[in-house]
């Protein structure tokens, strides 16, 4: 069945240092590839996603592109900020009935100043 | 635009006890889902339905375990009877319709099973 991979964290970076959070998948056919991101005391919101290989999903400074070469959507962000402290979350939605997505168990992000 | 809304945001009972879970979708939304959250691990989804209707429930554990949606708008998720290993968060996400590729969370209910 599908499944999610991502680096476990918590990864803690100080403010303007660079992020990489990675994911890989697995997954059959052509699935579309999400990065959701959990701030404290709040619900799941979309950060940002690609629907086929080689886009590049941006959002807020942050970035991922869809390899399936390497089935990987890597996080990236050049210079992150105190207020990126949160859980991200690498998804997909497979190719099957309905519109499931399969998460990864999640990041913790701690950005000091 | 409202979000999507979630009852209660905590709940502690015992074991054995029943809980129900109450979620109102973003209006015009056809697509509503319930994710178990454990600590420590992403969501995972329990149940879909589209309308009215159930279109995905493989991970749902239907011995203990109910949701229903009668009128295709709010929906209720009930546990009885609760287990420890159930304390978790339950997330409610809605969508346009099956394909959209944007699902909208509520901002969960806390379970905790003492």
């Amino acid at each position: 069945g599908d499944s999610v991979t991502q680096m476990e964290g918590p990864v803690t970076l100080s403010e303007e240092a660079f992020l990489t959070i990675n994911c890989t998948y697995t997954a059959t056919g052509y699935p579309s590839l999400f990065w959701y991101v959990q701030y404290p005391g709040e619900g799941l919101q979309l950060l940002l996603k690609a629907t086929k290989a080689d886009d590049k999903g941006s959002n807020k400074g942050f970035e991922a592109t869809y390899r399936k070469e390497t089935t990987s959507f890597h996080l990236e962000k050049g210079s992150v900020q105190v207020s990126d402290s949160a859980v991200y979350f690498c998804a997909l939605r497979g190719n099957n009935a309905g519109n499931m997505l399969t998460f990864g168990g999640g990041t913790r992000l701690m950005v000091k100043p | 635009e409202a979000g999507v809304a979630q009852s209660p945001r905590y709940k502690i009972i015992e074991k054995r006890q029943s809980v129900a879970f109450w979620c109102n979708p973003i209006s015009g939304h056809a697509t509503l889902y319930w994710y178990q959250q454990i600590l420590g691990q992403g969501p995972k989804l329990l149940i879909q339905f589209q309308n009215n209707g159930v279109v995905d429930d493989s991970q749902l554990p239907k011995d203990r375990f109910s949701a229903e949606r009668l009128k295709g708008v709010d929906s209720t998720l009930k546990i009885q009877p609760a287990k420890l290993e159930d304390s978790a968060v339950y997330l409610c996400a809605s969508s346009f319709d099956s394909r959209s590729t944007e699902q909208y969370f509520g901002p969960g209910t806390r379970l905790t099973v003492t």
